[in-house]
């Protein structure tokens, strides 16, 4: 199976401040005959169903803000929130669709400072 | 708008069995996929399995394998998903979300309301 192992576990932020989220898989989520990294992220708020940020690793989801963005290649990703504001407290997590099953990182838990 | 609308939150005993169910609306049921994930207390996402909804077919995670099942009536644009032999480890909010249409399990969205089902004698 694939690990996803995501860093830090929580981070503190100041309201207008950069947010960098960082996620490694155990194997490379590169697939070579379309270029594409199977990788998705999502949010979570309290008390609230994840959703939707970032597949392809890059490509936000409809209705994401500009300020979230997703880079990396192959073994190694980021999520960046580049202003941090008071909704995007939440639990961020990574995921692999590269191969089932399915797998999840363990979360970064971001606040504000 | 897209919609996935979960049953009920249950209380089960050791060694039962649960049945989730997953109402989805506002888009063609069989052209999308339904995944279901878990999330125990103060923890993290766990995938439990798929389901393509216009031929049936279905993968699971080898962690659930021989004690989950994940159905579908397409008259209904309704998911199943069934837990057997349900132990304390168990409780948890379960999850369904819709694929992405391709055809093979990829990313959730979007995601039902969750279903808790606590485990205790």
């Amino acid at each position: 199976d694939f690990v996803m192992t995501q860093s830090p576990d929580s981070l503190a932020v100041s309201l207008g401040e950069r947010a960098t989220i960082n996620c490694k898989s155990s194997q490379t989520l590169l697939f070579d005959s379309n270029n594409k990294n199977y990788l998705a992220w999502y949010q979570q708020k309290p008390g609230q169903a994840p959703k939707l940020l970032i597949y392809w690793a890059s490509t936000r989801a409809s209705g994401v803000p500009g300020r979230f963005s997703g880079s990396g290649s192959a073994t190694d990703f980021t999520l960046t929130i580049s202003s941090l504001q008071p909704e995007d407290v939440a639990v961020y997590y990574c995921q692999q669709y590269y191969r089932p099953p399915l797998t999840f990182g363990g979360g970064t838990k971001v606040e504000i400072k | 708008q897209v919609q996935l609308v979960q049953s009920g939150a249950e209380v089960k005993s050791p060694g039962a069995s649960v049945k989730i169910s997953c109402k989805a609306s506002g888009y063609i049921f069989t052209t999308y996929d339904i995944q279901w994930a878990r999330q125990a207390p103060g923890q993290g996402l766990e995938w439990m399995g798929w389901i393509n909804a216009g031929n049936g077919n279905t993968k699971y995670s080898q962690n659930f394998q021989d004690r989950v099942t994940i159905t579908r009536d397409s008259s209904a644009t309704t998911v199943y998903l069934q837990l057997r032999s349900l132990r304390s480890e168990d409780t948890a909010t379960y999850y369904c979300a819709r694929g992405d249409g391709s055809g093979y399990p990829r990313w959730f969205d979007p995601w039902g309301q969750g279903t808790l089902v606590t485990v205790s004698s």
